[in-house]
C-alpha cells in the first residue's frame, strides 16, 4: 500500500516568487492536512480539506493556499515567498479526522 | 487553545535504558491523543494514539496512557535501542470541528548510545 507522496522533496525558490507543492494521500483517504515544521515555531497547522472542501484553517496569512481535487490529491501554495517561509512542509492523510493520520516526507522549502 | 509541553531535550541514553518522556496538554472538551517519532530526513510517523481516558497504546514496545485527571501522556520504554534514537513528539487533537488539526509538543531528541 503506496504511503503518503510529496513533490518535490527540495525546492529552492527567490524571494518574490510563488511555489506550489503537491501532496498524493493514501488511497481512500479523503481528508489531507499540512503543516509548516521550522526549528523556531515546530509543526504548526496550515489547513485541512476533505473532499475538496477546506474544513479548518490555521493562523497563516492569505498567501497560504491549497486546494483539494475529486482524486483527493492536495496542492498548497505560497505566493510572494518570504525568507521566512522556509521550511519543511508536510501533508498528512486520513480517513477522516477521527483516525491517526499518516504524514509523507515532507518538501524542504528554502527561499534565498 | 489547545497546547502541548513536552520535556525540554535533549535525552541521552545508554543502550537497554529506561525511558520516559513526559508530555502534559491543556484541551478543551475530551481530546485524542498521540506520539509521532520522526527520524532524520523524514516525516512523522504515528507510534501510538489513545482516544479516550485511561486508554492505553502501545507498539514497537513504547507506551503510553491517557491520564485526564493529571492531563498528561507520558511515552515510555522499558529497553531502548540505537535504533529508537529520533525526535519524539506529543500531540493531541480536540473533538469538534477541530479538523484536521493536531497540536504538537516542540518535540523531545533521543540520542541511544551503544
Amino acid at each position: 500500500k503506496a504511503g503518503v507522496t510529496q513533490t518535490p522533496r527540495y525546492l529552492i525558490k527567490t524571494r518574490g516568487q510563488q511555489v506550489t507543492l503537491s501532496c498524493s494521500p493514501i488511497s481512500g483517504h479523503r481528508s489531507v492536512s499540512w503543516y509548516q515544521q521550522t526549528p523556531g515555531q515546530g509543526l504548526q497547522f496550515l489547513f485541512e480539506y476533505f473532499s475538496e472542501t477546506q474544513r479548518n484553517k490555521g493562523n497563516f496569512p492569505g498567501r497560504f493556499s491549497g486546494r483539494q481535487f475529486s482524486n483527493s490529491r492536495s496542492e498548497m501554495n505560497v505566493s510572494t515567498l518570504e525568507l521566512g517561509d522556509s521550511a519543511l512542509y508536510l501533508c498528512a492523510s486520513s480517513l477522516d479526522s477521527d483516525y491517526g493520520y499518516t504524514f509523507g516526507s515532507g518538501t524542504r522549502l528554502t527561499v534565498v | 487553545g489547545d497546547s502541548v509541553t513536552q520535556m525540554e531535550g535533549p535525552v541521552t541514553l545508554s543502550e537497554e535504558a529506561f525511558l520516559t518522556i513526559n508530555c502534559t496538554y491543556t484541551a478543551t472538551g475530551y481530546p485524542s491523543l498521540f506520539w509521532y517519532v520522526q527520524y532524520p530526513g523524514e516525516g512523522l510517523q504515528l507510534l501510538l494514539k489513545a482516544t479516550k481516558a485511561d486508554d492505553k497504546g502501545s507498539n514497537k514496545g513504547f507506551e503510553a496512557t491517557y491520564r485526564k485527571e493529571t492531563t498528561s501522556f507520558h511515552l515510555e520504554k522499558g529497553s531502548v535501542q540505537v535504533s529508537d534514537s529520533a525526535v519524539y513528539f506529543c500531540a493531541l487533537r480536540s473533538g469538534g470541528t477541530s479538523y484536521g488539526k493536531l497540536t504538537f509538543g516542540q518535540g523531545t531528541i533521543l540520542t541511544v548510545h551503544p
